[in-house]
């Protein structure tokens, strides 16, 4: 069973870049079958989409993001990691780590969520 | 882009209710839609796929239909552990949210 694991610092200082990365665990982070992604929510509110990386390679991100975010891929480290630059405090919340099925067009596999807060 | 809304925003309800939640889109999106639980402190569980596609391991207590731009997520006779907040999803888009507490 595919098992997903967010690492990184939990604080990050205005105007810095927020580095995290997602280690796969039980599957292949090259399988054709996935496609991983980031997800955020803010303490109180809702899931924001941050973005997604597909087997082709092809990125996608939340365009109010897509200036500051990179998500890529680390094949022989089986990890794939989010850098989200310039940070402020409206970024502060809980970052998970996502497989999404083809398939089924759903993220079906989470880790279990990494707060990061922005403060100095 | 598509936009997506849930109601009621909050939904009070006794163990052994049924509960609807409705979400819509903004435009037609066939059957691609997913439905998510989240439990205070905890990531977020694929309930539903496709609109009604069951994920292995859910209870048949929870149901899903709807195409086109409305959904609904039923769950037949509310249990203690389905008090949480229910979100809906397309593509990479999610509704807003709807907690279920208790009554």
């Amino acid at each position: 069973q595919l098992q997903l694991q967010e690492s990184g610092p939990g604080l990050v200082k205005p105007s810095e870049t927020l580095s995290l990365t997602c280690t796969v665990s039980g599957g292949s982070i090259s399988s054709s079958s996935y496609y991983w992604g980031w997800i955020r929510q803010p303490p109180g509110k809702g899931l924001e989409w941050i973005g997604s990386i597909y087997y082709s390679g092809s990125t996608y991100y939340n365009p109010s993001l897509k200036s500051r975010v990179t998500i890529s891929v680390d094949t022989s480290k089986n990890q794939f990691s989010l850098k989200l630059s310039s940070v402020t405090a409206a970024d502060t919340a809980v970052y998970y780590c996502t497989s999404g099925s083809y398939s089924n067009d759903a993220f079906d596999i989470w880790g279990q969520g990494t707060m990061v807060t922005v403060s100095s | 882009d598509i936009q997506m809304t849930q109601s009621p925003s909050t939904l009070s309800a006794s163990v052994g209710d049924r509960v609807t939640i409705t979400c819509r889109a903004s435009q037609s999106i066939s059957s691609w839609l997913a439905w998510y639980q989240q439990k205070p402190g905890k990531a977020p569980k694929l309930l539903i796929y496709k609109a009604s596609s069951l994920e292995s391991g859910v209870p048949s207590r929870f149901s899903g239909s709807g195409s086109g731009t409305e959904f609904t997520l039923t769950i037949s006779s509310l249990q203690p552990d389905d008090f949480a907040t229910y979100y809906c999803q397309h593509q990479f888009t999610f509704g807003p949210g709807t907690k279920v507490d208790i009554k």
